[in-house]
């Protein structure tokens, strides 16, 4: 079975730092992982999709990396802003075979609060 | 193309009662999720539906919950006898093969 550990569970930061959350996978036989934003009440925002053939992502100030053989994935946040204040969420999609086939697992998430 | 939509945003429901929640997906998505969350945990999977066939469900979803997407476009999903531990927020998403998935905003259920 599948699952998914983020670390931290929460992390605050003042504005204009860079940080980095952590993602990890028990099983690597993945199809892709995904980061996503979840503002608080709201659902999810797909920030980045990198396929089990890639080795990193970028979109503006988000970079994500993934390392499959070490079940390991990381979203490094450039020069937060109070705005990237939010819970981030990694899901991976399963590449078993059978029903489980394109399912997704996510993480705990980490409440990311950065501070004026 | 519009996104995922789910309806209602919210609902408030007293024990007992069934509730019915719909989903919107992408129109050229031929997947489509269901998934839980409660506060302060991740999302957990209910089930899935490839067009109109449903190809998993999870332990999560007992004998009271059913979902349907007939003609694979829109889905339902049903909770009868509603409990207080229903309450959650659920979360539906699309996506075309096994690509990125994309969620809606969900529906808010309270049991009181």
């Amino acid at each position: 079975k599948q699952e998914v550990t983020q670390i931290p569970a929460a992390l605050s930061v003042p504005e204009g730092e860079n940080l980095v959350l952590n993602c990890s996978f028990t099983d690597s036989a993945i199809y892709n992982l995904q980061w996503f934003r979840q503002d608080p009440g709201k659902g999810l925002t797909s920030l980045l999709l990198i396929q089990s053939s890639q080795r990193e992502q970028t979109s503006g100030r988000l970079n994500a990396s993934l390392d499959k053989s070490s079940g390991r994935s990381t979203l490094y946040i450039a020069a937060s802003q109070p705005g990237d204040s939010a819970t981030y969420l990694c899901a991976v999609t399963s590449n078993a075979g059978g029903t489980s086939y394109g399912k997704l697992t996510f993480g705990q998430g980490t409440i990311l609060t950065v501070h004026p | 193309d519009t996104g995922v939509s789910q309806d209602p945003r919210h609902k408030i429901t007293k024990r007992g009662q069934n509730v019915t929640f719909r989903c919107d997906p992408i129109s050229e998505h031929n997947r489509l999720y269901w998934y839980r969350q409660t506060l302060g945990q991740g999302p957990e999977f209910l089930t899935y539906f490839q067009n109109e066939a449903q190809l998993e469900k999870s332990r999560l979803l007992s004998d009271r919950f059913s979902a349907e997407r007939p003609k694979g476009s829109f889905s339902t999903l049903e909770i009868q006898r509603t409990e207080q531990g229903d309450s959650a927020m659920y979360l539906c998403a699309s996506s075309l093969g096994v690509g990125g998935c994309t969620f809606g905003s969900g529906t808010r259920l309270t049991v009181v």
